[in-house]
């Protein structure tokens, strides 16, 4: 079993839709939890990270972390087609060290 | 800010050469540097974290005698996939950090290696 599961996608889903991207993980020990986005050709670039169960929200994006359920979200208001692009989401036990990524999902905002 | 750059972008070489892949930090100081690696369908995967000036710490798996660092500055990272063969062919992406476990890493923009 993977440390950290991820759809790989392609979730296509039309312009202004809420979308809701997720991973489920397996070791308790995992206490930051982030999501990165990565354009195609590009290196990932952080989003948003939480530390620990609960809410955060930045603009459109919401990340929440369930770590009873071993679960982490991440949605986006009025989704864009700018917003295509590949979403991973990362975690670790210690800061932003070790990081443990998802295989990402792929989303597609079609106007 | 906080820009990583890393070369080249894409590789293309011939069975038993050897590719060095750079990693810079333009605008901050890295005192550490972390290499990954990403075959198709799969996550990317930590394959070493490199500190200045010391001795890179590889992850469980990754030869080091296969895969060399280099850490020699705190902008400049180097992976060496010495006398490399079609499985090594692969997605390698660095990330650089100020090494506080509080600041996020940093990615490059990855190099696609393609051994034939």
């Amino acid at each position: 079993q993977k440390e950290v599961e991820q759809d790989p996608g392609p979730l296509s889903v039309p312009e202004g839709a809420i979308v809701s991207l997720n991973c489920t993980y397996s070791n308790s020990a995992f206490q930051y939890f982030m999501w990165y986005r990565q354009y195609s050709r590009k290196g990932p670039e952080l989003l948003m990270y939480t530390y620990s169960s609960g809410n955060k929200e930045d603009g459109r994006f919401t990340a929440q972390v369930d770590k009873s359920s071993k679960y982490i979200s991440l949605f986006i208001r009025d989704s864009q087609p700018s917003d295509s692009a590949t979403y991973l989401c990362a975690m670790s036990g210690r800061g932003f060290q070790k990081l443990v990524f998802g295989t990402g999902t792929r989303l597609l905002v079609s106007p | 800010g906080a820009v990583v750059s890393q070369h080249p972008s894409r590789v293309i070489c011939k069975s038993g050469t050897s590719v060095k892949i750079e990693c810079r930090s333009l605008d901050f100081q890295a005192t550490t540097m972390f290499w990954y690696r990403q075959f198709p369908k799969q996550s990317l995967m930590l394959m070493a974290t490199s500190n200045e000036g010391s001795k890179a710490t590889y992850e469980q798996g990754v030869e080091k005698d296969k895969f060399l660092i280099n850490h020699a500055s705190l902008t400049l990272s180097t992976l060496t996939v010495t006398s490399a063969h079609p499985e090594d062919s692969s997605f390698y992406i660095c990330s650089a950090t100020t090494g506080n476990s509080n600041q996020p890493q940093h990615f490059g923009d990855g190099t696609r290696l393609s051994i034939l």
